[in-house]
């Protein structure tokens, strides 16, 4: 059975920074495209990151509004996936999710996480 | 990249039919043939539903059809039940520049 799990959530200033955690079981997070994915409060979800699959030089994509502030990272020997977020705005309020994504094009997200909430306030 | 757009709400009687648009643009929906969709229940974690436009993932019912015309796609669920209350996402590939995948604004689908 697939299980992610995040954790790292929680309430944070603005212009601080938090480092949210996806640890995999089921699958290797090395071996699968993996994406962050995130709805504001009472909002639409909102692609934010992905990081490719491979050993090799690794391929990481950003939505516009998170670049330079956000890095999408894993572990491969603690099999998790992060979300190293910087320079934190108000707006970046929501909850994360991580999901694994099949092929890294298809927009096939099919296993998730339960959510971490973070709350950027003053 | 601006959300796709999807109508705010969309209701229907059990058995009935209904279907859920969602519009973009030359630039996504229109050239590629990577729509999928999502269902969500409050609080939990989004389901896929539909894959390539029109593909159903393993576990999926038949009662959810995809199909695209255009620069718009839809869902369409046929049969409605009590238990497809929820809310309704799409999401295509957008590819070519730094964000890879675009969701749609949502749609809350009510059972009457």
């Amino acid at each position: 059975e697939v299980q992610l799990v995040e954790s790292g959530g929680g309430l944070v200033q603005p212009g601080g920074s938090l480092r949210l955690s996806c640890a995999a079981s089921g699958i290797t997070v090395s071996d699968n495209y993996m994406v962050w994915v995130r709805q504001a409060p009472g909002k639409g979800l909102e692609w934010v990151s992905v990081i490719y699959a491979g050993v090799a030089d690794v391929n990481t994509y950003y939505t516009d509004s998170v670049k330079g502030r956000f890095t999408i990272s894993r572990d491969k020997s603690k099999n998790t996936l992060y979300l190293q977020m910087d320079s934190l705005r108000v707006d970046d309020t929501a909850v994360y999710y991580c999901a694994r994504d099949v092929s890294g094009y298809m927009g096939h997200f099919d296993y998730w996480g339960q959510g971490a909430l973070v709350t950027v306030s003053s | 990249q601006s959300a796709l757009t999807q109508p705010a709400s969309v209701s229907g009687s059990p058995g009935q039919s209904i279907t859920i648009s969602c519009t973009g643009s030359s630039s996504d929906i229109g050239i590629y043939n990577l729509v999928s969709w999502y269902q969500q229940y409050p609080g939990k974690a989004p389901k896929v539903m539909i894959i390539e436009v029109t593909k159903r993932p393993s576990g999926v019912s038949d009662r959810f059809s995809g199909s695209k015309s255009g620069n718009t796609a839809f869902l369409t669920i046929s049969g409605l039940q009590a238990e497809d209350e929820g809310d309704y996402y799409c999401c295509s590939y957008v590819g070519g520049g730094s964000s890879l995948h675009v969701f749609g604004t949502g749609t809350k689908v009510t059972v009457l």
